[in-house]
């Protein structure tokens, strides 16, 4: 079983709609928390890091279950420039900074 | 201020040959991690260096990788006798501090996209 789950999608979704992304993580060690953004033929990019009190930035909004370990996050308002692959991401603190990806989630806004 | 480099950006190579790919850090940055991105897949970790030191090599898939960081700052991933399997794009990212601080934020290089042939 793979680290970090994802539903690779993909989820075209209108401008203007509100998109939800899921993930599990399989261990339960994971102590930190993330979403990356990549966009196509470039490199990941630090959207948003994932408390467990949940975290909001602008339109975007992350929630952390660690009883479930379950990590969400949910656009609104979406613009075609959110158009990229969400990568869902743990780092377990024993593991030296590893990250530990899961497949990503390729969203495609349309006008 | 200059991000993560890294070169060639794109590299054809015929299986069988050895390969050179090169990371250059943020300036300063402490920590340097590989990652391989198959087409399709997130990236999964290969080695990890603090300055010099390689404290982490558990993701290396083979002995045919090998990976070097030897004054703290530059790093080269080498692949010897390359196979099909290989044939992904390889990602450098850095982090300023050691990585024990948990959440320490990790920026990426454009990465090196290799196909063996």
């Amino acid at each position: 079983r793979k680290e970090v789950e994802q539903d690779p999608g993909p989820f075209n979704v209108p401008e203007g709609a509100t998109v939800a992304f899921n993930c599990t993580y399989s261990n339960s060690a994971s102590q930190s928390f993330f979403w990356y953004r990549q966009d196509c033929r470039k490199e990941p990019k630090l959207l948003m890091s994932v408390y467990s009190s949940g975290n909001e930035d602008g339109r975007f909004t992350a929630q952390l279950n660690r009883a479930s370990q379950y990590i969400s996050l949910l656009i609104r308002d979406s613009k075609l420039s959110d158009s990229a692959t969400y990568l869902c991401v743990v780092n377990r603190g024993s593991t030296l900074g590893r990250l530990y990806f899961g497949r990503g989630t390729q969203l495609t806004v349309w006008p | 201020g200059a991000g993560v480099s890294q070169s060639p950006r794109y590299k054809v190579a015929k299986r069988g040959q050895d390969v050179a790919l090169r990371c250059d850090p943020i300036s300063g940055h402490v920590s340097l991690f590989w990652y391989q991105q198959a087409l399709g897949q997130g990236p999964e970790f290969l080695t990890y260096f603090q300055n010099e030191a390689q404290l982490d090599k558990s993701g290396l898939p083979s002995d045919r990788f090998f990976a070097e960081r030897p004054e703290g700052s530059v790093s080269t991933l080498k692949i010897q006798r390359t196979q099909q399997e290989d044939s992904a794009v390889y990602l450098c990212a850095s982090s300023l501090g050691l990585v024990v601080t948990i959440g320490e934020t990790q920026y990426f290089g454009p990465g090196t996209r290799l196909l063996v042939l």
